[in-house]
């Protein structure tokens, strides 16, 4: 049970390229999220996808795109990288049984020259 | 609008008791939970507690919640070198898309 995998770890791109993340969870949970993590900011949520099939806007969605290929997966796209987006990317799923709790991958550490 | 705050910074020596502090503004939180994120890792999650409870503990780990002021504390006893790490706070507030507000974490220095 590898709970929720992150890829890549690292990731520096110039300005104008474009990349995917890629995030994966076995835990069977219906809900998945993708966050960004700036310094002294905490994390802020970026997309969500409630279950299989939809996807909807978080705080700071701008210059990002997701798809939920199954209900295991869910991707986050940089279609035109820009230097503002060099962050640390975090995919989350959660249990919508007793706690919702979130559990998080180790995170993608993403620079934009 | 919601919002979850922690103090920046908090340092005790080593066997001493933590306590980290969070307030928020979303009396609607139903969850709260507390995550520990050690250097370039992802968080992990510590503990919770449910907003019709007061208090919660788990080993070393105790939680307190007054939810008259939206004050929720973590008080870690006998803290290691290894309890060094950045905890965040974060409020679970069901509807919408069910989303989770982060504080922007307290880093505990532990030293000898």
């Amino acid at each position: 049970n590898a709970g929720v995998t992150q890829t890549p770890k690292f990731q520096v791109l110039k300005t104008g390229q474009s990349m995917t993340l890629q995030c994966a969870q076995d835990m069977n949970h219906n809900s998945m999220y993708w966050y960004r993590q700036d310094p002294g900011m905490g994390l802020r949520l970026i997309y969500y996808s409630a279950s299989e099939g939809t996807t909807d806007k978080g705080e700071v969605p701008n210059g990002y795109n997701v798809s939920r290929l199954n209900k295991r997966e869910f991707s986050l796209r940089l279609e035109s990288a820009a230097p503002s987006q060099t962050s640390v990317y975090f995919c989350a799923s959660r249990n919508r049984g007793t706690g919702n709790e979130q559990f998080f991958g180790p995170g993608t550490r993403l620079t934009v020259l | 609008g919601e919002d979850v705050e922690q103090s920046l910074f908090l340092s005790v020596r080593e066997g001493d008791s933590s306590v980290i502090n969070c307030t928020y503004t979303d009396s609607s939180s139903t969850y709260l939970y507390w995550y520990k994120q050690e250097p370039g890792a992802g968080l992990q999650l510590l503990t919770y507690i449910f907003s019709n409870m007061d208090m919660k503990q788990d080993q070393r780990l105790t939680v307190l919640l007054n939810k008259k002021d939206k004050h929720l504390s973590l008080r870690i006893a006998d803290t290691q070198t290894g309890d060094s790490a950045i905890y965040f706070c974060a409020a679970f507030r069901s509807g919408g898309y069910n989303k989770l507000i982060f504080g922007a974490g307290t880093r505990l220095a532990v030293h000898p």
